[in-house]
């Protein structure tokens, strides 16, 4: 029973590259959760799936897209890196109780 | 917009005293609080999560309190040990899906 994972655990990109974050959760969850967290902001939320087949907007949606694959994955896209996507993206997932299980998250820098 | 606050940002304690954390936020309206704590490199693991009808919820050496009227909860970690050092966020469930909002989080120290 691994949790949530996440991958890659590190990435470089340079300005206007493209990559998917991958996340995987094996609880059988329904909700999953997409956050980035900077220096001294907390976490916000970027993208949220309340069951498979739906996503929806959290605070801070602009530059990325999500993809709810099935059940278990839901992916991260940045179609066009920005420095300012540079940042640390955790993946959670909530089942019917109340806790979110997060990932170990994927420390992006965009240059 | 609910904003959720904790202060101080960092605290550096001598081992075997108690901690204790403040989370404050702006609207009383919440579904739960949740604290995490969040080692360095790491993902966020939960600690306590209270409903928002209740007053308080313990576990070990930890116990987390919600006044949510007056939109505050403080986290108390009796007989800190040098393994607590960690930052530990607070966050408030704003909506039926799940939504939270954090805080920055509390850096803590304990010292030897």
């Amino acid at each position: 029973n691994a949790g949530v994972t996440q991958t890659p655990k590190f990435q470089v990109l340079k300005t206007g590259q493209s990559m998917t974050l991958q996340c995987a959760q094996d609880m059988n969850h329904n909700s999953m959760y997409w956050y980035r967290q900077d220096p001294g902001m907390g976490l916000r939320l970027i993208y949220y799936s309340a069951s498979e087949g739906t996503t929806d907007k959290g605070e801070v949606p602009n530059g990325y897209n999500v993809s709810r694959l099935n059940k278990r994955e839901f992916s991260l896209r940045l179609e066009s890196a920005a420095p300012s996507q540079t940042s640390v993206y955790f993946c959670a997932s909530r089942g019917n109780q109340e806790t979110q299980y997060f990932g170990p998250g994927t420390r992006l820098l965009v240059l | 917009k609910q904003e959720v606050t904790q202060i101080p940002a960092a605290l550096s304690v001598p081992e075997g005293e108690n901690l204790v954390l403040n989370c404050s936020f702006t609207d009383s309206a919440i579904y739960n609080l949740q604290w995490f704590r969040q080692d360095p490199g790491k993902g966020l693991t939960s600690l306590l999560l209270i409903q928002s009808s209740q007053r308080e919820q313990t576990s070990g050496r930890l116990n987390a309190s919600l006044d949510k009227s007056s939109g505050r909860s403080t986290l108390y970690i009796a007989a800190s040990q040098p393994g607590d050092s960690a930052t530990y966020l607070c966050a408030v469930k704003t909506d039926s899906w799940g939504k939270l909002q954090f805080g920055a989080g509390t850096q803590v120290v304990v010292t030897p």
